[in-house]
């Protein structure tokens, strides 16, 4: 299976804190992105990064890729309640057809 | 900003009765997707779709399910004979080449 794989499966946290989760795939890609997903609602993009990257920032969120070890990370700083959501890494091997494989997902809690 | 809508948001339909499943993509996109989320799983690739013709199908994607884009603004799910394991929520997708795919907020289908 080309699928990513996040971990934690849950992660619960203060306000303020830094939440980080993992994305583990096993084939080549030619990107990687997250997505977040309100519960009962659609997937909403966060970022991109293509395989020749190894680094990304938007806004509070950073996302690194190691392609010699097939993982990501995603990094997003300064939690807030409103982070709360799922959050799923999903990989594209191919350019154009944008066929998305995405992992199970991180179920993130950012506590008041 | 434009977004994709998909409609009904939930549908609830007898087992062996046929289901029609509505998106309308954002309007200078050239590729659509389904995806289909069953409940508490990930996020899976079932079809997509370019030039009027479908591009790549999942292994999911059976003799039961077919796509169309009948007027050139709406974009179809149609399967035919709904059975229980097909309750899951249904996400269309687009995009334009090389850009991150835009997700609706889903259709909830329940099987009964």
């Amino acid at each position: 299976s080309q699928q990513g794989e996040e971990d934690p499966q849950a992660l619960s946290i203060q306000e303020g804190e830094n939440a980080t989760m993992n994305c583990s795939y096993k084939t080549s890609i030619n990107n990687l992105q997250w997505y977040r997903q309100n519960s009962g609602r659609g997937l909403v993009h966060l970022i991109l990064i293509r395989s020749n990257e190894r680094e990304k920032h938007s806004g509070r969120l950073r996302v690194t890729l190691d392609t010699s070890k097939k993982s990501s990370s995603l990094l997003i700083t300064a939690s807030r309640a409103a982070d709360t959501a799922s959050y799923f890494c999903a990989i594209s091997s191919q350019g154009g057809s944008e066929k998305l494989v995405f992992g199970k997902g991180t179920k993130l809690t950012v506590n008041p | 900003e434009p977004e994709v809508t998909q409609t009904p948001s939930h549908q609830v339909t007898q087992m062996g009765q046929e289901v029609i499943l509505r998106c309308v993509p954002i309007s200078n996109h050239l590729y659509f997707y389904w995806y289909r989320q069953i409940l508490g799983q990930k996020v899976e690739f079932l079809v997509s779709f370019y030039n009027n013709e479908i591009s790549e199908k999942s292994e999911i994607f059976d003799d039961q399910f077919s796509v169309e884009r009948p007027d050139g603004s709406n974009f179809t799910l149609k399967i035919r004979s709904t059975k229980l394991e097909d309750s899951a929520m249904y996400f269309c997708a687009s995009n334009s080449v090389g850009s991150p795919l835009h997700f609706g907020n889903g259709t909830r289908l329940t099987v009964t």
